[in-house]
């Protein structure tokens, strides 16, 4: 099984950076994938990583290292529609997700 | 337009009946997923299905049905509903059964199920 571990909540600035962690433990590794929710909406894809390092993609980039369990996703220049919940989700050797309790931001003017 | 549909979009149910949860695709994926989402645990798998006849469970299954007759629909039936039910529900889809690059999941709006 997995243990994914992420903090709950996380307060910023319009503008600000924000950096969310998340550390796993997992039975098998096959990649870590990041969700955005709005309140009241589904999880849409954020980013992917499968290989140790950083993807960027615009004001989001995401962070894996296999070694130590442990990947982030780091928002730029936050924006109030940014005000999320994050979901942390690892891919197993079965090619199943699971996925951490979420971290909610919240952005502040 | 492209996408999964799930029906209906909130359901108020009294214990002990029987409900089924749709959720169709149009993406022509081979897998999908039934998750149910609480405060505080985050999405956790229900079952799942690979391919078109095919189905397996994932890590809270029980009081919970699948059936995948065909590519685009995945339904879930809860046989005999209990509070501890009462959720919201999201099914999701991918390309692949994990041969691709990165079989990314697509969810549904979700079902807002209450079980009284």
């Amino acid at each position: 099984g997995q243990n994914i571990d992420q903090p709950t909540e996380m307060t910023a600035t319009e503008g600000a950076i924000v950096q969310i962690n998340c550390t796993y433990q997992t039975s098998g590794f096959n990649g870590l994938f990041w969700y955005q929710q709005h309140a009241g909406e589904a999880p849409t894809f954020l980013s992917y990583n499968v290989l140790d390092g950083l993807e960027e993609k615009g004001r989001f980039s995401s962070f894996l290292s296999r070694s130590k369990g442990y990947s982030y996703l780091l928002l730029k220049e936050l924006q109030m529609k940014d005000s999320a919940s994050y979901l942390c989700a690892v891919r197993d050797g079965d090619y199943k997700l699971s996925f951490g309790a979420g971290t909610t931001v919240t952005v502040r003017a | 337009i492209a996408g999964i549909t799930q029906a209906p979009t909130s359901q108020i149910l009294a214990a002990g009946r029987r409900m089924t949860l749709r959720c169709t695709q149009d993406m022509r994926h081979n897998a999908m997923y039934w998750y149910r989402q609480d405060l505080g645990l985050g999405l956790r798998l229900i079952h799942y299905s690979n391919t078109a006849g095919t189905t397996g469970k994932g890590e809270v299954p029980d009081g919970y049905s699948v059936s995948r007759a065909n590519t685009d629909d995945f339904p879930l039936t809860l046989a005999s509903a209990v509070p501890s039910q009462t959720s919201v529900y999201f099914c999701a889809s991918s390309d692949q059964a994990g041969t691709g690059a990165t079989d990314t999941q697509y969810f549904g709006p979700g079902t807002r199920l209450t079980v009284l």
